[in-house]
């Protein structure tokens, strides 16, 4: 059975400092996919990454950053900078790439709520 | 374009009743899947639905249904409701295709009282 586990509740930084989020996961499968979603108080999830298993390189985008690890099954998450915009819970998920549902059968985590201080 | 759609925002029930919850996907979406998040906890997937047809479904007992329609929207129906049904649930609508992500509407936010 695949299973994600965010160990981090709540996390709170001040504005400007870095923070990273981590995200550990379980699965039998040899091809799967990594996700990370934000979530603000409006209750919307809003995409921010996808990674396949079969790619390890690390990923910058702006202020984000994403570390895949799979010899120690963790892909996780750094905002550098951060900003007061950044507060939201954030979600790592998994789905398995070769199930029948494509993309669409996400195993959440708990999540981890960031909570930046101006 | 318009993203996905939910109505309602919010709906307050009382145990035993039926709810009904619908979902407009993005133009050009075939796939609509639900999910379940309960307060402090990330979403659990209920149903997919692709083409009209269900391709999945979650641990969630009979009282859950839903459909797809012709169009590609969707509803989601919950019987007997229970107090533990009370969650936001999510909408989100997708390609189908391994490439490609979902995207998440704004839920509706569903109290069982």
């Amino acid at each position: 059975a695949q299973k994600v586990t965010q160990a981090q509740t709540e996390i709170s930084v001040v504005e400007k400092e870095d923070v990273t989020l981590d995200c550990v996961y379980e699965t039998r499968d040899t091809t799967y996919y990594l996700f990370w979603y934000k979530q603000p108080p409006s209750g919307e999830l809003v995409f921010l990454i996808r990674r396949n298993s079969f790619d390890e390189q690390n990923e910058i985008s702006g202020r984000y950053s994403w570390n895949f690890q799979k010899s120690t099954s963790s892909f996780n998450f750094t905002i550098t900078a951060s900003q007061v915009v950044d507060s939201a819970v954030y979600f790592c998920a998994l789905s398995e790439a070769e199930s029948n549902f494509g993309n669409e059968k996400l195993t959440f985590g708990t999540g981890t709520r960031l909570t930046i201080i101006p | 374009d318009a993203g996905v759609t939910q109505s309602p925002t919010h709906l307050i029930k009382t145990r035993g009743q039926h709810v009904t919850l619908r979902c407009s996907p993005i133009s050009g979406h075939k796939s609509v899947s639900w999910y379940q998040q309960v307060l402090g906890q990330g979403p659990q997937f209920i149903f997919q639905y692709y083409e009209k047809e269900e391709r999945g479904r979650g641990n969630f007992p009979d009282r859950f249904s839903a459909r797809q329609f012709p169009n590609y929207s969707s509803e989601l129906n919950v019987n007997a409701l229970l107090l533990g049904d009370s969650a936001l649930y999510l909408c989100a609508s997708g390609q189908g295709r391994h490439n490609s992500p979902l995207h998440f509407g704004n839920g509706t936010r569903l109290t069982v009282t």
